[in-house]
């Protein structure tokens, strides 16, 4: 089916406002991640699904960042009261199983935060 | 845990020219490894990989790489690069068993003619 899909492509926002963004992993897919992508930074692990199974949150930078996967398919990342530095690239990527396919990620084109 | 080390930041290349892009890695486990690339304004995808077998490993449009676990790298080759290689490349570990995904800080390869 489509390839992944995230929404907004683009998003500029007032510092200390909330905001959501979307990720619709391909079809069949059970495993989600989100990755954060900053200017000359690699990209950082924020938080894993995988199935039914508790999230993997290790990466989730503080507890302004929240994240969703509802009936295993669409995910939400949500990040309250932004600040600056949480402007970036929020990348989304599913596989069929993290563990089947070891590292077989596959990419949405990203959410461009911008915080005011 | 595991990290991954890119060493160059930005390899500038003219056309037709081979290229190297290094990449060192760190695990306390077996690993596997992965080079994804980024083209401007598309999404990351999948360029080569290694998951256990033959240390060299190709991938598409041309590229290779070797594992070398004496010396923890798998770098990226090109014999001959295009233009259209202008891109960033991600190299990425993930442990054996494991589910996370690691990747580097990127290079971007300017390829000029």
């Amino acid at each position: 089916g489509a390839g992944v899909s995230q929404s907004p492509s683009n998003k500029v926002t007032e510092k200390g406002k909330d905001v959501e963004l979307r990720c619709d992993p391909i079809s069949g897919h059970t495993a989600l991640y989100w990755y954060r992508q900053s200017l000359g930074q690699g990209l950082e692990f924020l938080i894993y699904f995988q199935g039914n199974s508790a999230p993997d949150k290790s990466g989730l930078p503080s507890d302004r960042f929240s994240a969703e996967r509802t009936g295993g398919s669409v995910s939400t990342l949500t990040i309250q009261r932004t600040q600056q530095e949480d402007s970036a690239v929020y990348l989304c990527a599913s596989s069929l199983d993290g563990r089947e396919e070891p590292g077989e990620l596959f990419f949405g084109e990203g959410s461009r935060l911008t915080v005011l | 845990a595991q990290s991954v080390t890119q060493l160059d930041s930005q390899v500038p290349v003219f056309e037709e020219a081979p290229v190297e892009l290094r990449c060192n890695y760190s695990s306390s486990v077996s690993v596997y490894l992965f080079w994804y690339v980024q083209y401007p304004n598309q999404g990351l995808q999948l360029l080569l990989k290694y998951l256990s077998g033959s240390t060299l490993v190709k991938g598409i449009n041309g590229f290779e790489a070797e594992f070398n676990k004496s010396q923890t790298s798998f770098h990226l080759r090109k014999p001959s690069v295009h233009i259209s290689d202008t891109a960033e490349y991600f190299c990425a570990v993930l442990d054996t068993g494991g589910f996370k995904t690691i990747f580097g800080a990127g290079t971007r390869l300017f390829v000029k003619a």
